[in-house]
């Protein structure tokens, strides 16, 4: 069973608007998450990184929550551009920070 | 610096054949991944190195594939022999020193590959 589970699986907003994307993860211990950014026929690239300490972490119009004691995360993508349509990928690495655990990720759709 | 480099970008080869993916890490990064990604099964890390030493080949799927890091900026990633089902996305990432658990993995383009 995948111990990160992300949700919605896809979802399309309008240019300008705001998205929430979800990330629930079962990894324990828990050493850091992270939220990649997957354009398509492109490797991923890293958005955010959090400690179990942080509870959240901005990257430019991209903003990352972490609830260590849920084992949730969330993404905020605020107004929202062409250029943010891509795959988002929730990504928890335990003890060993190498060893990450990917979830199946959530495409982002933006239509003008 | 021009970030992971992974060649070839696209791959088509028959059953059978031996296929050799490559790739070139961030200079003055010490640890390299290679990762499969598919529709089903998304992003699965295969093997990391460290130093150029294989730390962990636990998601190595079988024997028919085998990683080598000669160097400290060279690895390849072979499939021999290849089989449909290694139809596949194959990302090279490098990551700087260690920094507490904060290091970013930078990926390359990854190579497409297609076995017929």
């Amino acid at each position: 069973k995948n111990q990160v589970e992300q949700s919605p699986q896809s979802l399309i907003i309008l240019e300008g608007k705001n998205c929430t994307l979800q990330c629930n993860y079962t990894v324990s211990p828990f050493s850091n998450l992270r939220w990649y950014k997957q354009d398509t026929g492109r490797g991923p690239v890293s958005l955010t990184i959090m400690t179990f300490s942080e509870n959240t972490k901005s990257n430019g119009r991209y903003t990352a929550t972490l609830d260590a004691d849920t084992k949730q995360s969330s993404l905020h993508i605020t107004a929202s551009q062409l250029s943010d349509s891509a795959s988002y990928i929730c990504v928890v690495s335990g003890p060993n920070d190498y060893k990450l655990s990917f979830g199946a990720g959530t495409t982002v759709t933006v239509r003008a | 610096d021009a970030g992971v480099i992974q060649s070839p970008r696209h791959e088509v080869t028959e059953m059978g054949q031996e296929v050799t993916l490559r790739c070139k890490p961030i200079s003055g990064h010490d640890y390299l991944f290679w990762y499969r990604q598919t529709m089903m099964r998304g992003l699965e890390l295969l093997i990391y190195f460290n130093n150029n030493v294989p730390i962990d080949d636990s998601g190595m799927p079988e024997d028919r594939f085998s990683a080598k890091m000669p160097n400290a900026s060279f690895s390849t990633l072979k499939i021999q022999p290849s089989e449909p089902r290694d139809s596949a996305v194959y990302f090279c990432a490098s990551s700087p020193p260690r920094q507490g658990g904060r290091e970013t993995q930078y990926f390359g383009p990854g190579t497409r590959l297609l076995v017929l």
